[in-house]
């Protein structure tokens, strides 16, 4: 049981360029969700989605897309990265019902 | 705005003795609080977590206090170890939406 894998694990792109990091689960859950973290600003929520076709914005949503084509994966899209998406970068899942999500390792995007 | 707030970013405390970390939010929509622990170059881990009609919650070594007069919960460790050298998160949410509010966290050290 893999849980949550995120792809890669570290990512250097040049300002304007595009990437898409992967994010898949393993566990049938349908809540999924995407965040960055920043020093001393914590974990913040881009996008999350509740179930396959739909999905929401979180609190620092700009620059970003996501969809939802399965259950299993919640890809995110940097449409033209810039220095400020310089972040580590968190997918989660969790189960209806259940309270506890559970994150991937994290990917590591340096924008230069 | 910072809706989920941990004004400590560092803690030191003896192996053996307890750990307090604290966590203050200002919506009080929020019904549910969680605790995750996070090692470095790792995802968090789920750890505890209180609803908002209990005061306190206990997982072993852990319990979690809710104040919600104060908008105030705390995460006491007793006792204890090395092994929880780690950042502590809490996070937040409330009925009907799916988000999870994080805070900004806070640095554990036990010391051996």
């Amino acid at each position: 049981n893999a849980g949550v894998t995120q792809t890669p694990k570290f990512q250097v792109l040049k300002t304007g360029q595009s990437m898409t990091l992967q994010c898949a689960q393993d566990m049938n859950h349908e809540y999924m969700s995407w965040y960055r973290q920043d020093p001393g600003m914590g974990l913040r929520l881009i996008h999350y989605s509740v179930g396959a076709g739909i999905t929401d914005q979180g609190e620092v949503p700009n620059g970003y897309n996501v969809s939802r084509s399965t259950t299993e994966d919640f890809p995110l899209r940097l449409l033209s990265a810039a220095p400020s998406q310089t972040s580590v970068y968190f997918c989660a899942s969790r189960q209806v019902g259940d309270y506890g999500y559970t994150f991937g390792s994290g990917t590591r995007l340096t924008v230069v | 705005d910072q809706q989920v707030k941990q004004n400590s970013p560092s803690l030191s405390v003896q192996e053996g003795r307890i750990s307090i970390l604290n966590c203050d939010y200002t919506n009080s929509m929020f019904d549910y609080f969680l605790w995750y622990k996070k090692y470095p170059a790792e995802g968090p881990t789920f750890l505890i977590s209180i609803s908002s009609i209990k005061d306190k919650n206990e997982d072993g070594r852990f319990t979690v206090f809710l104040n919600k007069s104060a908008k105030h919960l705390s995460l006491h460790i007793v006792p204890s170890q090395p092994g929880d050298s780690a950042v502590y998160f809490c996070a937040a949410s409330y009925s009907g939406t799916y988000k999870y509010i994080f805070g900004t966290g806070t640095r554990l050290k036990v010391l051996a």
